[in-house]
């Protein structure tokens, strides 16, 4: 199994709907983030979380939450997705923000149609 | 605020020779660097950390320099191979997160 799995790997949805984007860690790490990556920007930082209790905003978190289940589960939503949310999302976990490599999921493709 | 750049066009270099890409940055200097391999559709995996006391860093056929004066990191693939081809992220430390660089394609011709 993957350190990190992300579900669903692709998905389209219709502007205005609801989704969610799931991620769990076999890690044990307490530190897990959200991304999204669009073509020819660097990541960007969603949502991040340093423990259970612990969720912060990241650079661009306006129309997007969080929930963080358990430490092994972070998860990411669109209240009412728009179609320049369509990119690829990703989840990371990690030791530490900076001085441990970061173990990334596969991937959400996301299309808002 | 902190800014890192990285090659937008694709490098391409001939199988057996070393690829060589570069990690500029902006503002303050971080405390570390990592590099990362990201394939088609798939998420980044990290190669290798430096940090800002060291000059030079390796791993294999890798090898990452972090010069603090010129702002800059160089990352190296030595003895290249088709199975080499990806795109290369840098990323360094921020104020609570990685700053990520767009990535350099580097393909690699038999």
């Amino acid at each position: 199994d993957a350190d990190v799995t992300q579900t669903p790997r692709n998905r389209i949805t219709k502007t205005g709907k609801r989704i969610m984007l799931e991620c769990s860690q076999t890690k044990g790490h307490d530190r897990m983030y959200w991304y999204r990556q669009d073509p020819g920007l660097g990541l960007r930082l969603i949502y991040y979380s340093f423990d259970v209790k612990d969720i912060n905003k990241g650079e661009i978190s306006d129309g997007y939450s969080v929930s963080r289940q358990a430490q092994a589960k972070f998860s990411l939503s669109l209240e009412s997705a728009i179609p320049n949310q369509t990119a690829l999302y990703f989840c990371a976990t990690s030791e530490s923000y900076w001085t441990y490599g970061y173990t990334f999921g596969s991937g959400t493709r996301l299309t808002v149609v | 605020s902190q800014k890192i750049e990285q090659n937008s066009e694709a490098l391409n270099i001939q199988e057996g020779k070393t690829a060589t890409l570069t990690c500029n940055y902006t503002n303050y200097s971080p405390a570390y660097l990592q590099w990362y391999r990201q394939d088609p559709g798939r998420g980044p995996v990290f190669l290798l950390l430096i940090r800002e006391n060291e000059k030079e860093k390796r791993k294999e056929r890798l090898k990452v320099t972090f010069d603090t004066t010129l702002k800059q990191s160089l990352f190296h693939i030595t003895a290249s191979q088709p199975a080499d081809s990806a795109t290369y992220l840098c990323a360094l430390r921020g104020n609570y997160q990685l700053i990520w660089g767009a990535g350099t394609k580097l393909i690699i011709k038999p």
